[in-house]
């Protein structure tokens, strides 16, 4: 069956220093959606791309959608502490399918 | 708008008990998602609506598991019986006009089973 990855599955870093995610599907995604839960927390809706190749910045945040739409990734510059939280991309495959990433979690270290 | 509701914020249960999991979308949403989330497996979706009609529910993991959606305010995911193994938080979500758009999540039910 269709599956997302996602590497790494964990990441520490120094508040400061910059962080990526990436997103790998074995199939051709209709489009990427990029989701933070915070712990303890639920899924809080960050983005959707739909075309190849597309990049969106939300400040320090960009997203990038790859030409072939199986793959993603989500940059962070300047890691803060408030970025603390479990990325998950998520995206629509063939068919009816909607499938999330394994997610990365990421701590942020004062 | 109060954003989608699921109650009860916290189950626990003994093993062979019947749960049952409660959601209300968002107010005029078409499309009502049901997902567990475990350290292991992760946040898989269990089954999706639209127009209160069930789409696909191959994320369903067994017969023990049942979802209906009476109306388009209310959805109830039902295990029958329950097991140690269910044990997870469950995640309601609802989004509008199509399965790509954004998705609003519930706060979710951590559901323990002993």
């Amino acid at each position: 069956g269709q599956q997302v990855m996602q590497i790494p599955q964990y990441q520490h870093v120094q508040e400061g220093e910059d962080f990526t995610t990436y997103c790998n599907s074995s199939t051709t995604l209709s489009n990427i959606q990029w989701y933070k839960q915070r712990p303890g927390g639920h899924p809080v809706f960050l983005i959707q791309l739909v075309k190849s190749g597309e990049v969106k910045k939300q400040k320090r945040l960009t997203f990038q959608f790859g030409e072939a739409k199986k793959n993603s990734s989500l940059h962070i510059t300047a890691t803060q502490t408030t970025d603390v939280g479990t990325y998950f991309c998520a995206g629509k495959g063939t068919g009816n399918q909607f499938y999330f990433g394994t997610g990365t979690s990421l701590t942020v270290i004062p | 708008d109060a954003g989608v509701i699921q109650s009860p914020r916290h189950e626990v249960t003994e093993m062979g008990q019947e749960v049952t999991l409660r959601c209300k979308p968002i107010s005029g949403h078409d499309y009502l998602f049901w997902y567990r989330q475990t350290m292991m497996r992760g946040l898989e979706l269990l089954i999706y609506f639209n127009n209160n009609v069930p789409i696909d529910d191959s994320g369903m993991p067994e017969d023990r598991f049942s979802a209906k959606m009476p109306n388009a305010s209310f959805s109830t995911l039902k295990i029958q019986p329950s097991e140690p193994r269910d044990s997870a938080v469950y995640f309601c979500a609802s989004s509008l006009a199509a399965l790509y758009n954004e998705q609003f999540f519930g706060p979710g039910t951590r559901l323990t089973v002993l």
